[in-house]
């Protein structure tokens, strides 16, 4: 049973770069989830999927960022024109819909440092 | 809006001693209350989970939680506390759990060091 998986787990960008993330959900599961942790504090919503359609985005998401889930399956996050405030770990999780018993799994996690 | 306060940033225990973090929150509603745990370079990993039913929820690695409705506290707890208990756990509220969307809110984290 492979887990919630992220790539890369480590990246270094210079301030005004575009950088793209990668999750893979576990296999059965219709949902996906981006947070953002920054030091010191609890990860925070960003957006989430429900197959491929995006049903909720946070307004801590600006114009500058974008995600997809094409096929319902992996989902990739895009900053575009970084800064350094967007330097933080950026997780993903993944959870059925069935019921209400739909843990959210969490993958590892991008680290993201803009210079 | 929904929120949740962990009053302890930092907390140090010896080992075998008993653990208590605490955690508050702010919802209207009936909450989804849930305690993660996460250590370094891994990601957050479900202690327990509170939904309804019995106050006293029983979760993974002999941690236990107490959901008080009159307090708002989902206070987590370990009789006994192992040096591998070492970590940052945070305390969670969903919103409109098992309905729209089920994000959840975290705190901001309590850091725990075990003491030899």
């Amino acid at each position: 049973d492979t887990g919630v998986s992220q790539d890369p787990r480590h990246k270094i960008t210079k301030r005004g770069q575009n950088v793209t993330f990668r999750c893979d959900p576990i296999s059965e599961h219709n949902r996906l989830y981006w947070y953002r942790q920054t030091l010191g504090q609890g990860p925070e919503f960003l957006t989430y999927f429900q197959n491929e359609a995006q049903l909720e985005k946070s307004r801590l998401l600006s114009d500058r960022f974008s995600a997809e889930r094409p096929k319902g399956s992996f989902s990739t996050l895009e900053i575009q024109r970084t800064e350094q405030g967007d330097s933080a770990m950026y997780l993903c999780a993944s959870s059925r819909t069935s019921g209400s018993n739909n843990e959210q799994f969490f993958g590892p996690g991008t680290r993201l440092t803009v210079l | 809006a929904q929120s949740v306060t962990q009053p302890d940033i930092h907390i140090t225990v010896s080992e075998g001693a008993s653990l208590e973090l605490r955690c508050n929150y702010s919802y209207g509603a009936t909450p989804y209350l849930f305690w993660y745990v996460q250590s370094p370079g891994q990601g957050l990993q479900l202690l327990l989970k509170y939904f309804s039913g019995d106050t006293l929820v029983q979760g993974i690695k002999g941690f236990e939680a107490e959901f008080k409705r009159s307090q708002s506290s989902f206070n987590l707890r370990k009789p006994s506390v192992h040096w591998s208990d070492a970590a940052e756990y945070f305390c969670a509220v969903a919103s409109d759990y098992g309905g729209a969307t089920n994000k959840l809110i975290f705190g901001t984290g309590t850091l725990l060091a075990v003491q030899p």
